[in-house]
């Protein structure tokens, strides 16, 4: 079974883009979770939605970070204006609800902000 | 105080050794508990889930302390392919958390020829 995609794998731009940033959950899945790593703050929780509904969007940074499920299969996080301190890893994670079950994460996105 | 803590490390350690991670979490409410691998510039990786009787993988055993709220993992004769990052993940349950995860902030592992 194919696992969390995301796309694009690589992004460099710069300051002042907007970046749309995309994620496949597994089929079944019906919880979606979007992470920022950095070196320095580790593996923070952005927002988290379930069945396509927004549960948790507390750890979004600031206005300039938005995220939708238009459907139950497929996610979108866009910045916009990009800076450079956005620059980080993005993963996404999908999971089916319950507290017993882990979260799957994608490959993740490599974003570069210059 | 952190929700999940861990010591960062790093552990340096040599082929076949036994090493042991600890983790401790805030919240007593916590429902379920997983260790996570994460090597260098991939994503996370579920480990193993960790029951409350203990449980064991082949060389790793977790173990779980809801009293004293800690986590461990052992992993006997480690192998170079052992090194990366471990992760201790806590369900916090509750409502509006039943769902989400928290991760601790890793413990590093490198082993050595």
């Amino acid at each position: 079974d194919a696992g969390v995609i995301q796309s694009p794998r690589h992004e460099v731009t710069e300051m002042g883009q907007e970046v749309t940033l995309r994620c496949k959950l597994i089929s079944g899945h019906n919880s979606l979770f979007w992470y920022r790593q950095t070196m320095m703050r580790g593996l923070e929780l952005l927002i988290y939605f379930n069945n396509n509904v927004p549960i948790d969007d507390s750890g979004m940074p600031e206005d300039r970070f938005s995220a939708k499920m238009p459907n139950a299969s497929f996610s979108t996080l866009k910045i916009q204006p990009s800076e450079p301190r956005d620059s980080a890893v993005y993963f996404c994670a999908s999971k089916i609800t319950g507290t017993g079950q882990p979260q799957h994460f994608g490959d993740g996105t490599r974003l570069s902000i210059l | 105080r952190k929700e999940v803590e861990q010591d960062p490390g790093p552990f340096n350690v040599p082929e076949g050794a036994t090493v042991a991670f600890n983790c401790t979490y805030s919240n007593s409410a916590s429902q379920s508990f997983f260790w996570y691998r994460q090597d260098c510039r991939k994503e996370p990786k579920l480990l193993m889930s960790v029951y409350s009787s203990g449980n064991e993988d082949g060389r790793f055993t977790a173990q779980l302390n809801r009293a004293s709220q800690y986590i461990s993992l052992l992993i006997r004769d480690s192998k170079l392919s052992d090194s990366a990052t471990y992760l201790c993940v806590v369900n916090p349950g509750g409502s509006g958390g039943y769902n989400k995860l928290i991760f601790g902030a890793g413990t590093r592992l490198a082993v050595h020829p």
